[in-house]
């Protein structure tokens, strides 16, 4: 099993939807997360930081962490064509570097 | 405001060269870190380091040397390129050993041929 699942996609949605994004993980030890957009041939972006179970708003980003459950989700309300790209789950796990999923494909169709 | 570079952009060499990456960061950031991305793994660590002369390995540091003689620079060097080691290398920083958000650089594309 490997320590932070995502799905690959594409996770396809219209603009102005909801795009949910979701990341489970098997070390009950992590202890901060992080979510990171990567625009095709660019670097990885931070957009979103949560450490506490529950909600972390953001603008149009909203961030879910559920420590009993190992799973945290990012959510992007009103979605625009220019959210089109890859998202990074990340997480701490007490080691010195971050883990990260491989990501999901986001596509906003217009 | 520079932020983290790193040079060159793009590589292209020869199986058996030895090549450095280079990165700079400019927020005199404590940990400094090396990934390299390939499709379908996702981010992988290689090396990193929580200040000037301390270094650790990660979870793919074969084939790798790191050295950090000041904190603004963290090179990576592939002592003898293998075609397995063309992908993306991206150097990161993070401010303290709590802080633990990472800021990438503009990533190095490297090709061995």
């Amino acid at each position: 099993q490997k320590e932070v699942e995502q799905n690959s996609g594409p996770l396809s949605v219209p603009e102005g939807a909801i795009a949910s994004l979701n990341c489970t993980y098997s070390d009950r030890g992590s202890q901060s997360f992080f979510w990171y957009r990567q625009y095709s041939g660019k670097s990885p972006e931070l957009i979103m930081f949560i450490y506490s179970n529950g909600d972390k708003e953001d603008g149009r980003f909203t961030a879910q962490l559920n420590k009993a459950s190992q799973y945290v989700s990012l959510l992007i309300r009103d979605s625009q064509p220019s959210d089109s790209a890859t998202y990074l789950c990340a997480l701490h796990t007490g080691r010195r570097a971050l883990t990260f999923g491989s990501g999901t494909r986001l596509q906003v169709q217009p | 405001d520079a932020g983290i570079t790193q040079s060159p952009r793009y590589k292209i060499t020869e199986t058996g060269r030895q090549v450095t990456l280079m990165c700079h960061q400019t927020w005199s950031h404590s940990y400094m870190f090396w990934y390299r991305q390939d499709l379908g793994h996702g981010l992988r660590l290689i090396y990193y380091s929580a200040a000037a002369d301390i270094t650790d390995k990660g979870e793919v540091p074969d084939g790798y040397v790191v050295s950090r003689s000041k904190t603004e620079n963290f090179p990576l060097t592939l002592e003898s390129a293998t075609r397995s080691q063309t992908s993306v290398y991206f150097c990161a920083s993070s401010e303290s050993d709590g802080a633990y958000e990472q800021y990438f650089g503009p990533g190095t594309r490297l090709t061995v041929t």
